[in-house]
């Protein structure tokens, strides 16, 4: 079955370090891979996605994701964090019937 | 602007009483669903719908119904909520490929 897995609930870091998200997701087939971002109170943005070609997708608000199939992952990279990142992310692949199974996300926090 | 719209965004209700939730997308994408995001849990797929007049069960149907009559709207009904449905609810829509755009949510509390 498809499942996608965030293994880090909760991240701080300060403003200006870098970040990675971890995502690692179960999929018979060739994914289509998204990086969602939900801010306090807001519903669900797209920040990327994959479905095929380059492995290292770029992103709105300065974000990048590589996919590597080999490692079955799509980890989320920000080389410089700013305070407005502070936010939850979700990690999600699309099935077969476009639907999108989600990870439980991780929240960020970004201190000053 | 392309838009998926929910109304109410926040709904408190007693156990029993019959609730609807509005959804509507203005993009005229076929595919629309409901999902809940409960902590720790990250998003549920409650139903989805192909087309008009096409709908199907996700991961959590249980409570819960759908109609889609029209293909901009999705309304998700709760005939009997419990307080185990308190939650916050998102409708999607998108095109094929699974690129959703999400409703600003709604949440629901059952007392």
């Amino acid at each position: 079955a498809q499942s996608v897995t965030q293994p880090d609930i909760h991240i701080t870091v300060s403003e200006g370090a870098s970040l990675e998200l971890r995502c690692n997701y179960s999929y018979g087939a060739t994914p289509y891979l998204f990086w969602y971002v939900q801010s306090p109170g807001q519903g669900l943005q797209l920040l990327l996605k994959y479905f095929s070609g380059d492995t290292l997708v770029q992103g709105i608000k300065g974000f990048e994701a590589e996919f590597k199939r080999s490692q079955s992952s799509f980890n989320l990279r920000k080389p410089s964090v700013h305070w407005s990142d502070a936010a939850e992310y979700f990690c999600a692949v699309g099935a077969d019937t476009d639907k999108l199974i989600f990870g439980t996300g991780t929240r960020l926090q970004v201190f000053p | 602007e392309a838009q998926v719209t929910q109304n109410p965004r926040y709904l408190i209700t007693v156990t029993g009483k019959k609730l609807t939730v509005t959804c509507s997308q203005n993009m005229n994408h076929e595919y629309m669903s409901w999902y809940r995001q409960d902590p720790g849990l990250g998003l549920r797929q409650i139903y989805y719908s192909m087309n008009v007049e096409v709908t199907d069960k996700g991961d959590v149907p249980e409570g819960y119904k759908v109609s889609r009559k029209e293909k901009r709207n999705f309304p998700l009904i709760l005939e009997s909520p419990s307080p185990n449905q308190t939650s916050l609810y998102f409708c999607a829509s998108s095109l094929w490929g699974g690129e959703a755009f999400f409703g600003q949510g709604t949440r629901l509390t059952v007392v």
